[in-house]
């Protein structure tokens, strides 16, 4: 079974740049998450999808960020005008069943740099 | 305040030794537990839930809950090298899934 896909893997930008960062789920699962994690601390939640909808985007920061998932398949995040404080590894995990309490499978995430 | 709260920061036991890592929830709507782990590099993987009082076994890893505190642990014992790593307790409320900040691993040799 694939498992969660993220691209790319690394992303090195100047302050004021855009980057988009994209999520292939496993096939068939319902749920979506996008974590942000800083260098040695846990993940935090920024955006969550069931299918196409948006359930909790509450901690994304909205002036900035932006998280679509159109099909209720693959997502993409994206960053509009990135500061040094969004450096950090940017997680994709999903899961089959999203009103139960089911294990997050994770990407390996993609490292972002910004200089 | 955090609603997921870790601890040790870090641990370090001996090849053969065992690793206790603690977790509390300040939130009652989040009491359905997992352990993740987490190698440089790498995403976190799942290694257990527990979702009922008491305890839960498999292999090499026992978990504990308290569900009146909300306060979990996880115990490795017959430590390997391999399992260095970051260890993460995750607590969710049918959907969203909040981590702790999560206790380094060390073994030693």
């Amino acid at each position: 079974e694939a498992g969660v896909t993220q691209s790319p893997r690394y992303a090195v930008l100047q302050e004021g740049q855009a980057v988009s960062f994209w999520c292939d789920p496993i096939s068939g699962h319902d749920t979506l998450y996008w974590y942000q994690q800083p260098r040695d601390q846990g993940p935090q939640l920024l955006v969550y999808f069931r299918d196409e909808a948006v359930i909790d985007n509450s901690q994304l920061p909205s002036d900035r960020f932006s998280a679509v998932r159109p099909k209720g398949t693959n997502s993409t995040l994206k960053i509009q005008s990135a500061k040094q404080g969004d450096t950090a590894t940017y997680l994709c995990a999903s899961s089959f069943g999203g009103h139960s309490n089911e294990r997050l499978f994770f990407g390996h995430g993609t490292k972002l740099s910004v200089l | 305040q955090q609603k997921v709260q870790q601890s040790p920061e870090s641990l370090s036991v001996p090849e053969g030794g065992m690793a206790s890592f603690n977790c509390t929830s300040s939130d009652r709507n989040f009491q359905y537990f997992w352990w993740y782990r987490q190698h440089s590099g790498e995403g976190p993987k799942a290694l257990m839930s527990i979702f009922s009082d008491g305890d839960k076994k498999e292999g090499r890893f026992t978990a504990h809950l308290n569900k009146a505190s909300l306060h979990v642990s996880l115990h490795i014992r017959d430590s390997q090298p391999s399992d260095s790593a970051l260890y993460f307790c995750a607590a969710s409320d049918f959907g969203e899934v909040i981590f702790g900040k999560g206790t380094h691993l060390h073994v030693l040799p």
